[in-house]
């Protein structure tokens, strides 16, 4: 497509649930990206891929969250046993390469009741 | 903790006044990018600045790098009802890595 897709654009679970989120990059970008964007605030870094392999997953806030990328395309976020907390935007981006200009998706919305 | 800090945090004006947004940071970057943000969408990037000191101006909008790479603002002259949005600045300790600011929610009234 022609630009980051990401689904579902809106996802309700309970608490205790398991989760995964999808985001489509633009055709032929190898680098992309992971943030969470909490209301009233700005986005914050979870995961970054080159590639297939995740170059830098500093930000993911702990073992309940994991990413992959096994086709170095695609790229799923996987949230394990769901908190209240983790009710937030989270947003895709890729770019061409590390330095390039970054394209964001709409955001996947996930609300945990 | 946030690596930049943006103000104010809101902004509401006329159509065809001006504002100004704020980007401070005691880090230096070596570049800083700002982007705008509509409900339900991703951020969009308006522009990077690279060089101490930059000014650049897209259409109404004019951006500003300081001197040491550590702030940097967003004026915007007679602003329209379509300049209002989420005005988040953002900048790269690293290569990769975008830290962004809180965001500026600016609305401009008709």
């Amino acid at each position: 497509g022609a630009g980051v897709s990401q689904t579902p654009s809106n996802k309700v679970t309970e608490k205790g649930k398991y989760v995964e989120l999808r985001c489509d990059p633009i055709s032929g970008h190898t680098a992309l990206y992971w943030y969470r964007q909490s209301l009233g605030q700005g986005p914050e870094f979870l995961i970054y891929f080159q590639g297939t392999g995740a170059a830098d997953d500093s930000g993911l806030p702990n073992d309940r969250f994991f990413a992959v990328r096994p086709e170095g395309s695609v790229s799923t976020l996987k949230i394990q046993r769901t908190e209240r907390g983790d009710s937030a935007v989270y947003l895709c981006a890729s770019s061409y390469d590390p330095a390039g200009e970054l394209f964001f998706g709409e955001g996947s919305r996930l609300t945990v009741l | 903790t946030q690596l930049l800090e943006q103000s104010p945090q809101f902004l509401s004006i006329q159509e065809g006044e001006n504002l100004t947004v704020y980007c401070n940071s005691s880090s230096v970057f070596s570049s800083l990018q700002w982007y705008r943000q509509e409900p339900g969408e991703g951020p969009v990037l308006l522009v990077t600045v690279v060089t101490g000191g930059e000014v650049k101006k897209l259409k109404r909008l004019t951006f500003q790098f300081g001197d040491a790479r550590k702030d940097s603002s967003l004026h915007i002259t007679a602003a329209q009802p379509g300049d209002t949005g989420l005005y988040l600045c953002a900048g790269t300790p690293n290569d990769y890595k975008l830290s962004f600011g809180a965001g500026t929610t600016v609305t401009v009234r008709a």
